[in-house]
Formats: structure tokens, sequence, C-alpha cells
């Protein structure tokens, strides 16, 4: 069975910090690694989708790795802004079911004016 | 369009009322989700309906119950919640599962059972 943990639960930066954001799981069968964006009370949004054949996906300021082998996947946040600051989740589908994404906890993240 | 709409933003009921969320995306996806969110916690999985057919269900209560009437729009009725029940109730839709395959989450509804 899939299991997805990211590791920290919060993480607080200044503003135009660097910074990365840690989700591992283990089973490496996995195909595909999707991370979301959730504001407080909101739903949720997508950012990147990582394929099983990619190492890496960019969007603007985020980039997120995937590495099959150690079970690894990070999310890098460049030059960080107070507006970033958000729960950022990861997920996976479940083992044997595509259909069922399993998440991470999420980290909460606060970037400080 | 990546959008997935869901009515309505906010819903307090009763333990003996009957109300019905609702989900709509025109993306032209064929999969369609509810998931159940509690504060602090991640998502997790109600149903799926793939075709408009329900295809995973993970042990719901029976007041839960959902529908997908067509290929757009999902609704899931709601009869005799409890207090437990309140949470944030989110829908997503997706193309059906392969690699490239994205979820799209609408912006949810959050229930209040009283």
């Amino acid at each position: 069975k899939q299991e997805v943990t990211q590791i920290p639960a919060a993480l607080s930066v200044p503003e135009g910090e660097n910074l990365v954001l840690n989700c591992s799981f283990t089973d490496s069968a996995i195909y595909n690694l999707q991370w979301f964006r959730q504001d407080p009370g909101k739903g949720l949004t997508s950012l990147l989708l990582i394929q099983s054949s990619q190492r890496e996906q960019t969007s603007g300021r985020l980039n997120a790795s995937l590495d099959k082998s150690s079970g690894r996947s990070t999310l890098y946040i460049a030059a960080s802004q107070p507006g970033d600051s958000a729960t950022y989740l990861c997920a996976g589908p479940q083992s044997g079911s595509a259909r069922q994404l399993t998440f991470g906890s999420g980290t909460q993240l606060t970037v400080l004016p | 369009d990546t959008e997935v709409t869901q009515t309505p933003k906010h819903l307090v009921m009763g333990m003996t009322n009957k109300k019905s969320l609702k989900c709509e995306q025109h993306m032209g996806h064929r999969a369609m989700y509810w998931y159940k969110q509690k504060a602090k916690k991640p998502p997790e999985l109600m149903f799926v309906y793939s075709y408009e057919k329900l295809s995973i269900n993970e042990s719901v209560p029976s007041r839960f119950s959902p529908e997908c009437p067509n290929s757009s729009l999902l609704n899931l009725h709601l009869h005799a919640l409890q207090p437990e029940d309140s949470a944030l109730y989110l829908c997503a839709s997706s193309q059906l599962p392969g690699q490239d395959t994205e979820a799209f989450f609408g912006q949810g509804t959050r229930l209040t059972v009283v």
C-alpha cells in the first residue's frame, strides 16, 4: 500500500529565500506524483504533475523533482514571497489503483515579509 | 478551462435535514471524485466515478449518497448526518488514469452539521 510522508509539517522562512519541501513515498512503482497548494479553508490548486518517465517539472519559480529509486520528491520554491504562504501537499496514486490518490499530510509554509 | 465548480461554498444543516452538494466540470474528464477533509488533515477519498459509474466506495456510511447524472455533473446527497461529518468536501476530476493524469479540485463546500 502506498504511503506518502511530508517533512517538515511546518516551515517558516524570510521573504526572498529559496526553499525545498520534501515528500517521501513507499511504492517505487509510482507512475506520477502531483504537488498541490491549499490556502486556508480553500480547495486544492494543482501546481505540478511529474510523470515517472520525467525527473523534473518546472513552472515559474517552482521546480519539482522525482526520484523513484529513493522514493522521494522535492518541491523547490525560488525567491519566496509572502503570497507563497499556504499548505503544500504531495499526492501519488495508490498501489494497484491509479484512481485513488494518497496524500501526504502537508507542509504548512509561512513566508515572512 | 481547468475549473471544477462546487456549490454551495458553505452549508449548515441540522441532523434531520436532507441536502445536496453539487460539482460540475467541463474539461471532458470521465473520472470524478468526492473527498472529505477534516481540519489540519489531508483529503480522504470517499467515492470515485468512472464513465458515470460508481467504481470505488471507500466504506462510506450510507447517509452519504453519491450520484453522477451525466459526465459533467457529480452530486453528493446528504441525509441524517452527524456533527462529526462536519468537514470540507472536495470534488475533483481527471482523465482516466495514466502517467499524465492530473487531478483538478474544486474550492470545496464547507459543511457544518448542527
